[in-house]
């Protein structure tokens, strides 16, 4: 197993243009987490899945985003009509669930900037 | 809300020197912290996990420890060296996990 894969690392894009990164969890993981980071910040929570179901959305989430799990495996995201705002690092995580215990795995991120 | 901070902001030490970053946490009802490294550009790498029912873990040059009562965690960095330079950053698990700021902390040789 070679950990959480994101594609693609890096993104460049005009403003308006719709992007689509995608997630590999670690196989056997069933939790399945998004997140964005700006310079000098935290992570900030997206949204999160377990298997297939998206469980919950943060209300940074806004409308021109949208997340998928099909068949409770890899996961994209979606932003359409991309802003200078949305520039940042798009990491995603996954874990095991054995009641909420389980530990978090990182991949390397995808990086947006937005023209 | 939760709401995770982390103190100090950055933080420069001379190599060998022990050293402790703090993390401190608003709701204590936690299923666990887990602690972070991440270099510049980089995704983040676990370097360890407390469950709520621990008070502290142990890797290599590393401890950290769990107060969930006073919402309080703090990571222990032995004889630091250059290598660890990094940012070092705190997350609690409420069904999703919440991060601070993180501490960027600087060794030098």
């Amino acid at each position: 197993d070679t950990g959480v894969s994101q594609n693609p690392r890096h993104k460049i894009t005009k403003r308006g243009q719709n992007v689509t990164f995608r997630c590999d969890p670690i196989s056997e993981h069933n939790r399945l987490y998004w997140y964005r980071q700006t310079l000098g910040q935290g992570p900030e929570f997206l949204t999160y899945f377990q298997n297939e179901a998206q469980l919950e959305k943060s209300r940074l989430l806004s409308d021109r985003f949208s997340a998928e799990r099909p068949k409770g495996s890899f996961s994209t995201l979606e932003i359409q009509r991309t802003e200078q705002g949305d520039s940042a690092m798009y990491l995603c995580a996954s874990s095991q669930d054995r009641g909420y215990t389980g530990e978090l795995f990182f991949g390397e991120g995808s990086r947006l900037t937005v023209l | 809300k939760q709401e995770v901070t982390q103190i100090p902001a950055a933080l420069s030490v001379p190599e060998g020197e022990n050293l402790v970053l703090n993390c401190s946490f608003t709701d204590s009802a936690i299923y666990n912290l887990q602690w972070f490294r991440q270099d510049p550009g980089k995704g983040l790498t676990s370097l360890l996990l407390i469950q709520s029912s621990q008070r502290e873990q142990t890797s290599g040059r590393l401890n950290a420890s769990l107060d969930k009562s006073s919402g309080r965690s703090t990571l222990y960095i032995a004889a630091s060296q250059p290598g660890d330079s990094a940012t070092y950053l705190c997350a609690v698990n409420l069904n999703d996990m919440r991060f601070g700021a993180g501490t960027r902390l600087t060794v030098k040789p």
